[in-house]
């Protein structure tokens, strides 16, 4: 069946590093697929997204490109603040509703 | 500004008590969704509804219902079945691929 496969946290940086986080996802047909981060006790934001292969999602340096050739998604920002830090989750969609499948989550803690 | 409101933020439930979660959206979104989630832990669907007056059951219905008498409205009942309800509880609603929209959670606590 369907699912979506991330890197398990905590993933712990200093300020200015670089992040990667990987994603990785097994779907019959070709699904939507997003990013979404969560701040503590909040909802999930939508951070960017891609619908088809070879996509580049990209929000407040962050980038993710669509790989069907790997099946991945991988989120990256090239110099991580503070204020990065929360549980990012990577998604899909293979219905045309846009029900989402997630995956487990990762959390980040960046320190000063 | 358009979005989805959950209500209350912060719910206590007594043991073998209903508690009913209100989510309401102004996005004109045909799909709603509800969400558990437990600390440390992804997200598990329990209903969503694509459509009014009908709703299918997520990966965890079991002591939950819901209803959909209105396109705004996808209120969750958190039943007395529901053996261990303690957890943060999320909406949300799409109208296409393009990504679903939250809202701020609903934190339950049994007392």
């Amino acid at each position: 069946g369907n699912s979506v496969t991330q890197m398990e946290g905590p993933v712990t940086l200093s300020e200015e590093a670089f992040l990667t986080i990987n994603c990785t996802y097994t779907a019959t047909g070709y699904p939507s697929l997003f990013w979404y981060v969560q701040y503590p006790g909040e909802g999930l934001q939508l951070l960017l997204k891609a619908t088809k292969a070879d996509d580049k999602g990209s929000n407040k340096g962050f980038e993710a490109t669509y790989r069907k050739e790997t099946t991945s998604f991988h989120l990256e920002k090239g110099s991580v603040q503070v204020s990065d830090s929360a549980v990012y989750f990577c998604g899909m969609t293979t219905d045309s509703w846009g029900k989402l499948q997630f995956g487990a989550g990762t959390q980040v803690v960046v320190t000063p | 500004d358009g979005g989805i409101t959950q209500s209350p933020k912060y719910l206590f439930r007594k043991e073998g008590q209903n508690v009913t979660l209100s989510c309401e959206q102004n996005l004109n979104h045909d799909a709603m969704y509800w969400y558990r989630q437990d600390p440390g832990q992804g997200l598990r669907l329990i209903y969503y509804s694509q459509i009014v007056n009908d709703f299918q059951k997520g990966d965890i219905a079991e002591g939950y219902s819901v209803s959909r008498e209105k396109k705004e409205s996808f209120p969750l009942t958190v039943t007395s079945a529901q053996k261990n309800p303690t957890a943060f509880y999320l909406c949300a609603s799409s109208i296409n691929e393009g990504g679903a929209f939250f809202g701020q959670g609903t934190r339950l606590t049994v007392v």
